[in-house]
Formats: C-alpha cells, structure tokens, sequence
C-alpha cells in the first residue's frame, strides 16, 4: 500500500515556464509533507516543506501547495531554468518533528532549452 | 562544510559475500537513518537509530544489519547478499526536532 504516490513519473517543461509536480496521499495522519531533489550520483536534498495548517509556502522560484480536502500537495517551479532538471521526491510525515518519512516515488523533471 | 559522507559510493560484492557500508556525519545530529532505494522506486527506510536506540521497520530482512558505535558512525551490515540486494544505499541523518533529513550521496551496491 503506496501511501504517498507520484503517479507522473516524468514531465518535460521549456526553459521560462511553469513546471508543477503533483503528489497525493491517503493516510489522514500526514500533518507535514516536504519536497527533496535528487539529481544523479548525489543524495536527495532538502527543498521546501509545508504544514498542514498552511495551504501554500513559497520559497523564491519554489512554491508548495497543500490541499487537504482532497490529500494532494503540488510543487510549482516558476520560472523553470536547466539547473531545476532533477528527479523530485515528495515525503509526508505525521507531524513536523516526526522521525519517520514516507517517499512517493519521484518525479523525473527535465527542462528544455 | 556540515555533512553526510558515504564510504564507499560503489561497492560490488558476490552473491553470499558480507559487505559493510559506512556514514558519517558532521551534522551533530541525534537521528541517523538507512534507506534502500530501487531504481524508480521510493527510498524505503530499513532502520534508524534515535542515539543508540534502534528502530528496526517490521518489514526489514534479517540479513540487514546496522551498528551505530559513536554518534557520528552508522554501518550498514549485509551478511549475506543476494542479487535481489543490488541497490542504492542511502544514509540521512536528522536533529530529531525536525522532520527534514539530510542525506548522503548514497552508495550504489552490486552484486554478482
């Protein structure tokens, strides 16, 4: 039972535009979620997280949206540069401080010139 | 820089052969963590260590084990590998006060 699923295992975006990622979840118990990207050869890292008691949080290029109601969080990436193509994991914890993450299975991001 | 070292990044071992891969961390962090990680699959958490307390996922395979000697140690100990085992090893560590973990580059592990 996948709990947390990126059912687009690859998106291609032009150089300028908006990319967005999408991820669903189905355990009600998640209260924090985060976005790690990955590129080849290097660990995930770190990229921008959002609480349930939020509905959006925007870090510069980064902005996260939560949508409870339907268990979906999104990452939209405006404008979309090369430097952004990367694999994009998404990870849900049930409450922010929680030891434990549970990963969708990532979204594979490329950006055309 | 703070970091998460992994030791060694590819590792090939034979069917049967124990191997150990090493992290270290200059984070000072209370949580390390080890993940197996498939290709296009989500990283899946094998155990954590809380300082020394050991976490063990239920669905873990005994051949997997994990040593945590200092806090800035964790190995990962596979005591007999099998082809199913070739993967990417990845290493994280946390404060414990935040959920967001810091990861390794990861180790890639063969098998033949």
């Amino acid at each position: 039972d996948q709990q947390v699923k990126q059912n687009s295992p690859s998106l291609s975006v032009q150089e300028g535009r908006i990319s967005i990622l999408n991820c669903d979840y189905t355990n009600s118990m998640f209260d924090y979620f985060l976005w790690y990207k990955k590129y080849p050869a290097e660990g995930p890292t770190f990229l921008i997280s959002i609480s349930s008691i939020k509905d959006k949080n925007e870090d510069g290029r980064f902005t996260v949206f939560l949508n409870k109601s339907a268990k979906h969080l999104s990452l939209h990436i405006v404008p979309s540069q090369p430097g952004d193509s990367a694999v994009y994991f998404c990870a849900a914890s049930s409450f922010q401080g929680a030891q434990k993450l549970v990963f969708g299975q990532g979204t594979r991001l490329t950006i055309n010139p | 820089d703070a970091m998460v070292i992994q030791n060694p990044r590819y590792q090939v071992t034979q069917f049967g052969k124990p191997v150990t891969l090493s992290c270290s961390q200059t984070l000072n962090h209370n949580v390390m963590y080890w993940y197996q990680q498939k290709s296009s699959q989500a990283p899946k958490l094998l155990f954590h260590y809380y300082d020394k307390d050991f976490n063990n996922e239920a669905d873990t395979p005994d051949n997997f084990q994990s040593r945590r000697p200092n806090t800035s140690f964790c190995f990962l100990d596979i005591r007999s590998p099998g082809l199913g085992d070739a993967a990417m090893y990845l290493c994280a560590t946390s404060s414990g006060t935040t959920s967001v973990q810091y990861f390794g580059p990861g180790t890639r592990l063969t098998v033949t």
